[in-house]
């Protein structure tokens, strides 16, 4: 297996741009996680959904965040307007939840610098 | 509320040494799993264990041990004789599914460097 597939890797944007975080999830899990972790608030759920429809939002720090799971192999992070402070490692996890076995695996992490 | 405490922010030893890793939880669910996760200096978290909370039987893998006591609320981790490769960000997390919620909570980390 793959693995949980986050692109980009790296993002370096100015403050005001949209920026889109994508994650693919492992195949045949059923929960998808956003997180992001930052030196000072170290790591932190944003959002949650299982069977794509998202649970859970109440990390999302505001309206400026929204994401989406459009279907169960592929979602989006956006942010618009992108603000400094909002530069962080972003990271995607699945999971099957429900099962035997129902750790989270993450991505490699999306590291965004909004300047 | 759950939470996860991880006082040891960093913690240094010499090659070959052992160290242990604490991890105190609080939830009020009886059905509850903890986890540890290792962050290397590359940056991905890398899962290591997942524990429920009705079985404190303890755990090796290999260098690897985990105890698990419940009337501590703790969930520790040792490496033993530890290699310069252990050098990482360890996380300690707790998960409550009978509060509904299906995501982790995280403890601050440890940082554990291990000098050769």
């Amino acid at each position: 297996d793959a693995g949980v597939i986050q692109s980009p890797r790296h993002e370096v944007t100015e403050m005001g741009q949209e920026v889109t975080l994508r994650c693919k999830p492992i195949s045949g899990h059923n929960s998808l996680f956003w997180y992001r972790q930052t030196m000072m608030r170290g790591l932190e759920l944003l959002i949650y959904f299982n069977n794509n429809v998202p649970i859970d939002d109440s990390g999302m720090p505001e309206d400026r965040f929204s994401a989406k799971m459009p279907n169960a192999s592929f979602s989006t992070l956006k942010i618009q307007p992108s603000e400094p402070r909002d530069s962080a490692v972003y990271f995607c996890a699945s999971s099957w939840f429900g099962g035997k076995y129902d750790e989270q695996f993450f991505g490699p992490g999306t590291r965004l610098t909004v300047l | 509320a759950q939470k996860v405490t991880q006082a040891q922010t960093e913690i240094s030893v010499v090659e070959k040494e052992d160290v242990t890793l604490d991890c105190v939880y609080e939830t009020r669910d009886t059905t509850y799993y903890l986890f540890w996760y290792k962050q290397p200096p590359s940056g991905e978290l890398v899962f290591l264990i997942r524990r429920n909370s009705f079985d404190e039987q303890n755990e090796i893998s290999g260098r690897y041990s985990w105890n698990f006591q419940k009337s501590t609320s703790s969930f520790n981790f040792t490496i033993t004789a530890s290699q310069v490769v252990d050098s990482a960000v360890y996380f300690c997390a707790l998960r409550s599914p009978e509060t509904g919620a299906n995501n982790l909570f995280f403890g601050t980390g440890t940082r554990l460097t291990v000098i050769p």
